[in-house]
C-alpha cells in the first residue's frame, strides 16, 4: 500500500506568521505531488502542484518538493485566518495507474 | 459553469436498503472516481474509471459499485448499506491522470447516514 504521511495537527500560527506544512510519500516513482485545501464541509480544492525538485511559488504559497527524501512541504507566508483549513497532501501513483494517493491533511489554525 | 454534481448532498438511510448517489461533470473528463472521507483515515479511493465502460477497484471498494455507461455520469451503488458505509463521499473528475499536471475536480459532497 502507496502511503502518503502529514502530521494531522491542529497547527497554529498567529495571523501574518509563516505556517509551514509537511508530507512524506512512500512511492519513490511518483511524479506529481498536490496541495490541496478543504474547508470544513466543504469538497476539496488544488491550491499548488509541483513536479520537479526545489521550489515554486505562486503569491502566498510556496510548494517545496526534495525526491531524494521523498517529502514534499507547503509554505503559507502572511498567514490569515481565511487560511484556515485542512491541507491535504496528494501524490500521483508511479508506473501508469490512475490513482491518487491522498494523505489524511493537516488542519491548521490561523489565530487573529 | 464547468463543475461535478454530486447528489443528494445529505442522505439517511437504513440497513439494506439499496441506494445510488449520482455524480456527473460537464467538462468531457475522461477520469472519474468516488473517495470516501472518514475522521484519521483522509480521503479513500472506491472506484474509478479511465473511460466509459472502463472501472477499477480502489482501496476500498467492498460494498460499491460502479457504472460508467456515458461519460459524464459516474454513479455510486450502494446493493445493501451497512452502518460502516456512514462517511462523507466525494466524487471526482479529471481530464485524465497520465498528463503529469492534470487535477481533479471534485464534487460537493454527499454525507451518508446509514442506521
Amino acid at each position: 500500500q502507496k502511503e502518503v504521511e502529514q502530521n494531522s495537527g491542529p497547527l497554529s500560527v498567529p495571523e501574518g506568521a509563516i505556517a509551514s506544512l509537511n508530507c512524506t510519500y512512500s512511492d519513490r516513482g511518483s511524479q506529481s505531488f498536490f496541495w490541496y485545501r478543504q474547508y470544513s464541509g466543504k469538497s476539496p480544492e488544488l491550491i499548488m502542484s509541483i513536479y520537479s525538485n526545489g521550489d515554486k511559488e505562486d503569491g502566498r504559497f510556496t510548494a517545496q518538493l526534495n525526491k531524494a527524501s521523498q517529502y514534499v512541504s507547503l509554505l503559507i507566508r502572511d498567514s490569515q485566518p481565511s487560511d484556515s483549513a485542512t491541507y491535504l497532501c496528494a501524490v500521483n501513483d508511479s508506473g501508469g495507474y490512475q490513482k491518487v494517493t491522498f494523505g489524511t491533511g493537516t488542519k491548521l489554525q490561523v489565530i487573529p | 459553469e464547468a463543475q461535478v454534481t454530486q447528489n443528494p448532498r445529505y442522505l439517511i438511510t437504513v440497513t439494506g436498503k439499496k441506494l445510488t448517489v449520482t455524480c456527473s461533470q460537464n467538462m468531457n473528463h475522461e477520469y472519474m472516481s468516488w473517495y470516501r472521507q472518514d475522521p484519521g483515515l483522509g480521503l479513500r479511493q472506491i472506484y474509478y474509471s479511465m473511460n466509459v465502460e472502463v472501472t477499477d477497484k480502489g482501496d476500498v471498494p467492498e460494498g460499491y459499485k460502479v457504472s460508467r455507461k456515458e461519460k459524464r455520469n459516474f454513479p455510486l451503488i450502494l446493493e445493501s448499506p451497512s452502518p460502516n458505509q456512514t462517511s462523507l463521499y466525494f466524487c471526482a473528475s479529471s481530464l485524465s491522470l497520465t498528463a503529469t499536471n492534470e487535477k481533479l475536480f471534485f464534487g460537493s459532497g454527499t454525507q451518508l447516514s446509514v442506521l
